[in-house]
Formats: structure tokens, C-alpha cells, sequence
């Protein structure tokens, strides 16, 4: 268990339709991280946020947008869904900007129907 | 761009025999580079890493990675293979974007199969 949570395991959904996926890091850690995982396309970064603040932007689409609140949990929100977003959406966090390891969490599967 | 490469996309060995998963990969600047293994339905979980020092870094469960700067490779080797090392195993470069983020990129991921 790395200590990294994720909610909801799984989520079956319509083209079109938002949701949202929730991330809790590690105690502690103060980034957090989003990664796409696909079979056409591999693992794929989206954002980093830091404290709070957005740090770096990966192959994220204009559809998708997250956030990190006050106690550093973060969000993943993913609107007008195509059947192409269907993936394991991955949220890992680190301590802080420096070149230590990312812990990763459990995963979200999405399936767009 | 930062980038790795797995060259191979699945890789066999016999249980007990050594097994390597290769990788190498291109920078600029000091690499800083890392292997994550991902079991079905599972995320994934950190191995080892090389930031500086010894080339040869040593792992959880028993994996060890080499560097080596003149080959830009960063090949995952364990001495004796075991049925519940099958998985699916990925190299990653710490990659600062601009200078601003510490994102991971990695490689389209080797599997590994070891056989009783």
C-alpha cells in the first residue's frame, strides 16, 4: 500500500457526461501528480499541482482541468467524455520538487460507453 | 524532451535463472531515472532509482538496476528469477518541465514472464 488513495475504483459512463476523480496523497507529500494510462498511448502525464498551485501541464486536454485544495487533496475533472478517454487513470504524489520517487495510487478505471 | 525507451515489449525467463529488462534513454542534463512494476489491477509501485553515485543501485525484492552513462541505459536485472516477479515493468526519466515541474516520463513498459 503506498498510502496514496483513489476514488472511485471504478466508473462506467456515457459519451458526454463529467466526472470527477479524487485523489488523497500520501501524509505529507505536498505534490501531486495525474497520469493517463492507455494501451494506445501508454503512460501519459497530465498535471502536476504543488501546495496548491499548478506546476507543470502534460498532454492534458482542454476538457480536462483538476485542482488541489487546501488539505491537498486533488481532483480530476473530465467533461464531455469520448469513448477515446476510456483508461486507468493514475494519481501519484511525491514530497515535494526534488528527485525523489512518486508514490502511486490504486487507479481509477474509466469506462466510456 | 526527455525520453526512455524499452526496446522489448516482453521478455521470458525460467524460474531461478537471471533475468535483465533493458533500458536506455536520452537527456539533457543529469538523468534521473527510475523502474516502477505494475501487477494486474494494481498501480504502480517504485523499485529502485538512480539520481548520483554507485552505478549499480540496489531495489526492493531483490531487483537491482545498472547505470551506465556511456551506453545511456539503466537495465533492471535480478540474479535469480521467481514466478511472482511476472509483471509488467516500467523505466522513467524525471523530466523538469520548464524548469517548473517534476513529472515522470516512461517507457511503453516490458513484460516479464517468468516460467516455473
Amino acid at each position: 500500500d503506498s498510502g496514496v488513495t483513489q476514488t472511485p475504483k471504478h466508473l462506467i459512463t456515457a459519451t458526454g457526461q463529467r466526472v470527477t476523480l479524487r485523489c488523497s496523497p500520501r501524509s505529507g507529500d505536498l505534490s501531486v501528480y495525474w497520469y493517463q494510462q492507455s494501451l494506445d498511448q501508454g503512460l501519459q502525464f497530465l498535471i502536476q499541482y504543488y501546495n496548491g498551485e499548478e506546476r507543470a501541464k502534460g498532454n492534458i486536454l482542454e476538457r480536462f482541468s483538476a485542482q488541489q485544495f487546501p488539505d491537498l487533496h486533488s481532483e480530476l475533472n473530465l467533461s464531455s467524455l469520448e469513448l477515446g478517454d476510456s483508461a486507468l487513470y493514475f494519481c501519484a504524489s511525491s514530497r515535494g520538487l526534488g528527485a525523489g520517487e512518486q508514490f502511486f495510487g490504486p487507479g481509477t478505471r474509466l469506462t466510456v460507453l | 524532451a526527455q525520453s526512455v525507451a524499452q526496446p522489448e515489449d516482453q521478455v521470458n525467463v525460467a524460474e531461478g535463472n537471471p533475468l535483465t529488462v533493458k533500458c536506455t534513454y536520452s537527456v539533457s542534463g543529469n538523468p534521473y531515472l527510475f523502474w516502477y512494476v505494475q501487477y494486474p489491477n494494481r498501480g504502480l509501485q517504485f523499485l529502485l532509482k538512480y539520481i548520483t553515485g554507485d552505478n549499480l543501485v540496489k531495489g526492493s525484492y531483490g531487483f537491482e538496476a545498472e547505470f551506465n552513462e556511456s551506453q545511456t541505459s539503466f537495465h533492471l536485472k535480478k540474479p535469480s528469477a521467481l514466478v511472482s516477479d511476472s509483471a509488467l515493468y516500467f523505466c522513467a526519466v524525471r523530466d523538469m518541465k520548464d524548469n517548473a515541474g517534476n513529472m515522470l516520463t516512461f517507457g511503453g513498459g516490458t513484460r516479464l514472464m517468468v516460467k516455473p
